[in-house]
């Protein structure tokens, strides 16, 4: 199936840093979304963008939505223990029917 | 945020037998929901889009006859794994979307994991 590209695949942080990742798509979205897993679990909704160019925040976190609409950016501000998990962009498609399609997934540590 | 409910957990069943996965929105009516599948380290699989009242869509490449898929309440969707096979052990996640003004935000069930020995 389809799948957006996202970078890095991983990464190893120390408690404090930045973390930035992001999301490619050769295809146009109109809403992406900013999921992070845990292990064995579902995974929860941290921001959703709606429009171009749209900068969200949510706490320490902050997601961009790229002008060109093929792109997002994920911003983790001094991070902490509790960030660590993998984190998945997603980008909504109407063309025909409206599904997700989702994204490689940023598995992220944090190391204290 | 909205709440989405699977049921069970985890699973163990033999090979040949077949498995039902529910997936409930607890909070919210749901016309549609998606089912996904996820293989450890790997992102998660649309498998197909459950809708209350009608056929499910299901992707290309997925089985329709092996993953029966019947949404039959606005806050009920269920998966049944037909003759489960060791292969289709895996992690079945469902989500429902919540409409809002502008556009869906999609909330995820907390998984159910499938082995079939």
């Amino acid at each position: 199936g389809q799948q957006l590209n996202q970078s890095p695949q991983s990464m190893f942080i120390q408690e404090g840093e930045d973390v930035s990742m992001n999301c490619t798509s050769s295809s146009i979205f109109n809403t992406w979304l900013w999921y992070k897993q845990d292990p064995g679990e579902g995974p929860v909704l941290l921001i959703a963008l709606y429009k171009a160019g749209e900068l969200t925040s949510n706490g320490r976190l902050t997601a961009q939505f790229g002008i060109t609409r093929k792109d997002s950016f994920l911003n983790i501000s001094a991070s902490i223990p509790s960030d660590v998990g993998i984190y998945f962009c997603a980008g909504l498609t109407t063309s025909g029917t409206y599904k997700y399609i989702f994204g490689t997934g940023t598995r992220l540590k944090v190391l204290a | 945020g909205a709440v989405v409910s699977q049921h069970p957990s985890w699973v163990i069943c033999k090979s040949g037998t077949s498995v039902k996965i529910e997936c409930r929105s607890l909070d919210f009516q749901a016309t549609t929901m998606f089912w996904y599948r996820q293989f450890p380290k790997q992102s998660l699989m649309l498998m197909a889009t459950s809708n209350e009242g009608s056929k499910a869509t299901y992707e290309q490449g997925v089985e329709k006859d092996k993953f029966l898929i019947n949404h039959a309440s606005l806050t009920l969707s269920t998966l049944t794994v037909t003759s489960a096979h060791p292969e289709d052990s895996s992690f079945y996640i469902c989500s429902a979307p919540l409409a809002g003004v502008v556009d869906y935000e999609q909330y995820f069930g907390p998984g159910t994991r499938l082995t079939v020995t």
